[in-house]
């Protein structure tokens, strides 16, 4: 079965750090891009970062720049978001998801996030 | 503000059909491949429809999506209850190099 699960989330205080993993399963963890999107409760969608199958492309959302780091380790089937200097405008439920390309790019496969809260 | 434009909310009797418009310009939807994304009530979003109009299997042919220009859109058709739901466009923004997405769209089936 194709997984993605997170982990790495938890309550931290502003100005904190916290690293974030996805383990992946069932599929060639390698040949795939990956993103990083968090979702405030009652909010929509936003894109934090992705990273290609080789780590040659990472791309990252303008509120998080310099503040965050996306990784993937293949051997491990395993991607990483490591977030510095959080604000309380980061919490949000953080989902991985699998990145497939046919004529255009998508994401077909998400895990059920971690929750990442960050407050004093 | 999103970079990508949806109505907040529509909403349909059961059995009819509803369309949800995605707006956005040259850099994205004009000249990228659009996807739709489903989020039901207390869940993981859910793929939809990819490359403008394709169905993932699984995905009933009531759900259809086109693309004219810088807009794109998702069909639903025969509505039931279980269709209600936040649905989400995305594509990647060449200019910006990043992904986006639309704002969302509340659906509810009356």
């Amino acid at each position: 079965e194709v997984q993605l699960v997170e982990s790495g989330g938890g309550l931290v205080k502003p100005g904190g750090s916290l690293t974030l993993s996805c383990a992946a399963s069932g599929f060639t963890f390698s040949t795939y891009s990956m993103n990083w999107i968090r979702q405030v409760p009652g909010k929509g969608l936003e894109w934090v970062s992705l990273i290609s199958r080789s780590s040659n492309y990472i791309y990252y959302v303008d509120s998080v720049k310099g503040r965050c780091t996306i990784s993937r380790d293949n051997a491990k089937n395993s991607l990483y978001l490591q977030m510095t200097s959080l604000r309380a405008d980061d919490t949000a439920v953080y989902y991985c998801a699998r990145v497939a390309e046919m004529d255009g790019a998508y994401m077909d496969v998400w895990g059920k996030g971690t929750t990442v809260t960050v407050s004093s | 503000q999103s970079v990508l434009t949806q109505p907040p909310s529509v909403s349909a009797a059961p059995g009819q059909r509803v369309t949800i418009s995605c707006s956005g310009n040259s850099s994205n939807v004009g000249n990228n491949y659009v996807s739709w994304y489903q989020q039901l009530p207390g869940t993981v979003p859910k793929l939809l429809i990819y490359d403008n109009n394709k169905r993932p299997s699984g995905i009933p042919d009531r759900f259809s999506g086109s693309k004219s220009g810088t807009s794109a859109t998702l069909g639903i058709s025969g509505l039931q209850t279980g269709d209600e739901a936040d649905y989400y466009c995305g594509t990647w923004d060449t200019r910006l190099s990043a992904w986006v997405f639309g704002g969302g769209t509340d659906l509810t089936v009356l």
